[in-house]
C-alpha cells in the first residue's frame, strides 16, 4: 500500500545537537511537508516543497533545514540553533496539480517524536 | 488574515449521543474545506473534504459536514457517537488554487463516556 513513513519514531537529542528527521513516500506526489505539533497549537507549517530541488520556508522555518533531492525524500533536519525543539513532528504529502480522488489533500505519516534531554 | 477556529478546546459525549464539531474560519475566496482525525501518537487521517458542489458531504467512519457560505463556517457531525471516536480533530483551509498553504485550526480533543 501507499503511503508515508517517518523515522525513527521517538528521538532523543542533547542540547546542541543537529538531529535529522527521514521522511520517505511512494505516492508519487509533487508535493511534500513538514508540520510541528505542539499541544493547543495545532499543525504550524516548517517548510514544504513542490517539486524536487525545490523548498520553500514555512512559518517557523527558524533552526530547520530541509532538502529535496529525490522525488521520494523530504528529510528534516533540527539544528541546534532552533531553541526549543521538543515537539511531535509530523511529514505530509499532497498531489496539488493531480485529479481525481486525492488529489489536492495532505496525507500523513504517523509522525516521529523528538525530545530534548 | 486567513484563519481556522475551532472554538470546543475538549468536547464530552456520551457513547451513542450526537455530536457536532464547530469550525469557522476567515478566507478571501472560499477555499478547500478538510476534517482531519488524529488519534494519540499518531497522524492524521483525512474524515472529509469539500471542494465544490453538494455543501453535505459524507465522509469516513459516519460522518458529516455541512459547508455553510453565509456563516464562514464548516461543521463536523455525527449521528451516534461510539468510543471509538474519541480522538483529536482538525478543521482545515486551503486555497482552491495551487494548494500548498494548508492552514489548520488548533483541534477538538473529544471523550466519549461509556
Amino acid at each position: 500500500d501507499g503511503g508515508i513513513t517517518q523515522s525513527p519514531k521517538y528521538l532523543f537529542r542533547k542540547e546542541g545537537q543537529n538531529v535529522t528527521l527521514s521522511c520517505e513516500q511512494n505516492l508519487n506526489h509533487d508535493a511534500m511537508y513538514w508540520y510541528r505539533q505542539d499541544p493547543g497549537q495545532g499543525l504550524r507549517l516548517i517548510y514544504y516543497s513542490q517539486i524536487v530541488n525545490d523548498f520553500q520556508k514555512g512559518d517557523i522555518a527558524e533552526g530547520y533545514s530541509v532538502s529535496r533531492e529525490k522525488k521520494e525524500s523530504f528529510p528534516l533536519t533540527v539544528t541546534s540553533a532552533q531553541k526549543n525543539p521538543t515537539a511531535f513532528y509530523l511529514c505530509a504529502s499532497s498531489n496539488p496539480r493531480g485529479v481525481g480522488e486525492g488529489a489536492n489533500v495532505l496525507t500523513f505519516g504517523a509522525g516521529s517524536r523528538l525530545t530534548v534531554l | 488574515a486567513q484563519s481556522v477556529t475551532q472554538p470546543d478546546i475538549h468536547i464530552t459525549v456520551s457513547e451513542g449521543a450526537s455530536l457536532e464539531l464547530r469550525c469557522n474560519y476567515s478566507y478571501g475566496a472560499t477555499p478547500y474545506l478538510f476534517w482531519y482525525v488524529q488519534s494519540p501518537g499518531q497522524g492524521l487521517q483525512l474524515l472529509l473534504k469539500y471542494f465544490s458542489g453538494d455543501t453535505l458531504v459524507q465522509g469516513i467512519k459516519g460522518f458529516e459536514a455541512e459547508f455553510k457560505r453565509s456563516q464562514s463556517s464548516f461543521n463536523l457531525r455525527k449521528p451516534s457517537v461510539h468510543w471509538s471516536d474519541a480522538a483529536e480533530y482538525f478543521c482545515a483551509v486551503a486555497p482552491p488554487s495551487g494548494t500548498y498553504k494548508y492552514i489548520f485550526g488548533t483541534g477538538t480533543r473529544l471523550k466519549v463516556l461509556a
